[in-house]
């Protein structure tokens, strides 16, 4: 069964950091375009970030240089660093594969979890 | 690249046809996809390449357009269906971005 389950999130506070992980099952998590996805509270869905290729990444405006995206693929699974958290970092934080097939659509998505950042 | 959906919010009844817009601010070809969102469950994808149908989506759902003007058009409004619906461009592999949302209510 193709699956992401997303774990990692919790409580903390402005300036901290803290890693999700995406564990992927039923395909290779270096076979498509890796995606994570944000929605704040009251807010629209927003790109965070993703990964293809080899090490190949991409970032929204508003997490680059604080945030990094990597994957194991030993352990079929995808990760996202973030530093320097800050109080509008606060969200539930989905991963999603991107199918090539289908025209990079985000056909695949965990359940979410969630990141609170706050003093 | 930004997407612009409209209208924010939309009331209807069961039984309506509701039509929603994107808008992309460059020639996305048709690399425009539509997700459905509902409180504390995942997005899931109705939609992609603009007008294709994902597999077990019901087919009062349907989506046009090219370039930069999309629709999403929804036939037969069914009581699961009022939820909130988004735009997604995949143009772009270095950068993806969404649309607003458009809040679909009962009336």
């Amino acid at each position: 069964e193709v699956q992401l389950v997303e774990t990692g999130g919790g409580l903390i506070q402005p300036g901290g950091s803290l890693r999700l992980s995406c564990s992927v099952s039923g395909f290779s998590v270096s076979s498509d375009y890796m995606n994570w996805v944000r929605q704040a509270p009251g807010k629209g869905l927003e790109w965070v970030s993703l990964i293809y290729g080899g090490h190949t990444a991409s970032y929204a405006d508003s997490v680059k240089g604080r945030f990094t995206v990597s994957r194991d693929n030993s352990k079929n699974t995808m990760y996202l660093q973030m530093n320097n958290l800050r109080v509008e970092d606060t969200a539930v934080y989905y991963c999603a594969r991107a199918n090539s097939g289908l025209y990079d659509a985000l056909d695949v998505w965990g359940q979410g979890t969630m990141v609170a950042v706050s003093s | 690249i930004q997407m612009a959906q409209s209208p924010p919010s939309l009331s209807a009844s069961v039984g309506d046809r509701v039509t929603i817009t994107c808008r992309a601010s460059q020639n996305i070809r048709t690399y425009l996809n539509w997700y459905q969102l509902k409180p504390g469950k995942a997005p899931k994808l109705l939609i992609y390449g603009a007008s294709s149908l994902q597999r077990d989506v019901p087919s009062r759902f349907s989506g046009s357009g090219s370039g930069t003007d999309f629709t999403l058009t929804i036939s037969g409004l069914q009581p699961d269906d009022f939820a909130t619906y988004y735009c997604q461009q995949s143009d772009s592999s270095l950068m993806y971005s969404f649309g607003q949302g458009t809040k679909l209510e009962i009336k």
